[in-house]
């Protein structure tokens, strides 16, 4: 089953709102995350990640804040755009393998009406 | 820079057929991972490629196989389609081995099987 997990599927905001994600991880072990962005027909783009080390990370507009004690990540968005709508993927490095490989959540749509 | 580039864009295949896709990497970014993202779902990890050698594999059957050519580019063959293997079929790259390194996405193969 899935480690990563998405508390909404989807979210609806207005344009210059404030938005925040949410996803919650089942493995204390994970020590690192990333958040990805991926549009309609295109391939997950990367918006921001975090160590397990970090509680806050900010990048352009954006902020991820890691939660280890209850192990939740949350991606919050300010002044949400249009161009903000998309599916978001929280992602975290898989501890129990051999490999890099990342484990996505289903993800959540975040929908920005004007 | 390029970003991680795939082809074909989309393929069209029927049941028991092969299908083959194609990967290139970042400019020098060694390792090349394979997802498949079936429709609705999260992204599902199939294999990991690096410097020419299969480092790991998702819970994927045999006939999901690949490799990883002399200037890092790689290919995914999947055997004996079936209905289900229809989905976006994602390759991402990074830089070297490690457990924090970012994978960036190209933009997806779509396969449909029919």
């Amino acid at each position: 089953g899935e480690s990563v997990g998405l508390h909404l599927p989807t979210l609806s905001v207005q344009e210059g709102d404030n938005s925040i994600i949410n996803c919650a991880y089942s493995n204390s072990a994970s020590d690192y995350f990333i958040w990805y962005k991926q549009e309609s027909g295109k391939g997950p783009q990367f918006i921001i990640d975090i160590r397990s080390n970090m509680d806050k990370r900010q990048g352009q507009r954006v902020t991820v804040l890691l939660n280890k004690t209850v192990k939740h990540l949350s991606l919050q968005i300010a002044a949400t755009q249009p161009g903000d709508s998309a599916v978001y993927f929280c992602a975290e490095r898989d501890p129990n393998q051999a490999g890099t490989a990342l484990i996505f959540g289903k993800g959540t749509t975040l929908s920005v009406s004007s | 820079e390029a970003g991680v580039t795939q082809s074909p864009t989309h393929l069209i295949k029927t049941r028991g057929q092969q299908a083959t896709l194609r990967c290139s990497p970042i400019s020098g970014h060694t390792s090349v991972y394979w997802y498949q993202q079936a429709l609705g779902l999260g992204l599902q990890f199939l294999l990991w490629y690096d410097e020419g050698e299969e480092r790991n594999r998702g819970n994927f059957p045999p006939r999901f196989s690949g490799r990883q050519f002399p200037n890092y580019s790689s290919e995914l063959n999947v055997n004996a389609l079936e209905l289900e293997d229809s989905a976006l079929y994602l390759c991402a790259s990074s830089f070297k081995r490690g457990r924090t390194d970012t994978q960036y996405f190209g933009p997806g193969t779509r396969l449909t099987v029919l």
